[in-house]
């Protein structure tokens, strides 16, 4: 997506920790979503910024910072389960859309 | 309550040929979207709906058409399919702007045009 980007692929080892940026375009800013999708499968969300700080689900957080335009999606005790795309996706303010970002391809080996 | 539904799952096509992808939700969402996904690439939207009667394009409309008669159906026309059309189509509704809505997405429809 125009925009925003993202890293294309990551490599991390069960059980560790790994950090996933997204940077996008500031103007119109109204929050910024991350879903997950599974190869062969369709996205599912997995959280909502809007104010800028780091949000806790259980073994994923999100950060946001507004003034950088950034983003991070925090994946922690890595499962291999967690081997995904990471999309990062920004519903510009004024749109009825999501733009999204071409996705982070998460590999995590044993 | 089974989200977003999506008919087929798979399609060969030949060039030339027509299609409708079918896409349905029952979570009486009033925005509904239809988005195509390249290998390695992102989601790139098609064409959205904010309602009933209501359609517009997105980035990518070139080859498609769609329609919104009723809330619940929003289904997406292939008029001349091409190679270039080869794609996951997903078909995606939230409930309205702003907000913590995040799309639901329907399972996704695999269309190749030979």
């Amino acid at each position: 997506g125009q925009n925003i980007d993202q890293p294309t692929e990551m490599t991390a080892t069960e059980g560790a920790i790994v950090q996933i940026n997204c940077t996008y375009q500031t103007s119109g800013f109204n929050g910024l979503f991350w879903y997950q999708q599974h190869a062969g499968e369709a996205p599912t969300f997995l959280s909502y910024n809007v104010l800028d700080g780091l949000e806790e689900k259980g073994r994923f957080s999100s950060f946001l910072s507004r003034s950088k335009g950034y983003s991070y999606l925090l994946l922690k005790e890595l499962q291999m389960k967690d081997s995904a795309s990471y999309l990062c996706a920004d519903p510009r303010a004024g749109s009825y859309q999501l733009t999204f970002g071409k996705g982070t391809k998460l590999s995590v080996i044993p | 309550n089974a989200g977003v539904t999506q008919t087929p799952k798979f399609r060969i096509l030949k060039i030339g040929q027509s299609m409708t992808l079918q896409c349905t939700q029952d979570m009486n969402h009033n925005y509904m979207y239809w988005y195509r996904q390249d290998p390695g690439m992102g989601l790139k939207l098609i064409y959205y709906s904010v309602g009933a009667g209501i359609t517009d394009k997105g980035e990518v409309p070139n080859g498609y058409n769609v329609s919104r008669s009723t809330t619940e159906d929003f289904p997406l026309r292939l008029e001349l399919a091409a190679p270039s059309q080869t794609s996951v189509y997903f078909c995606a509704s939230r409930p309205g702007q702003g907000g913590d809505y995040g799309y639901t997405f329907g399972s996704g429809t695999r269309l190749t045009v030979v």
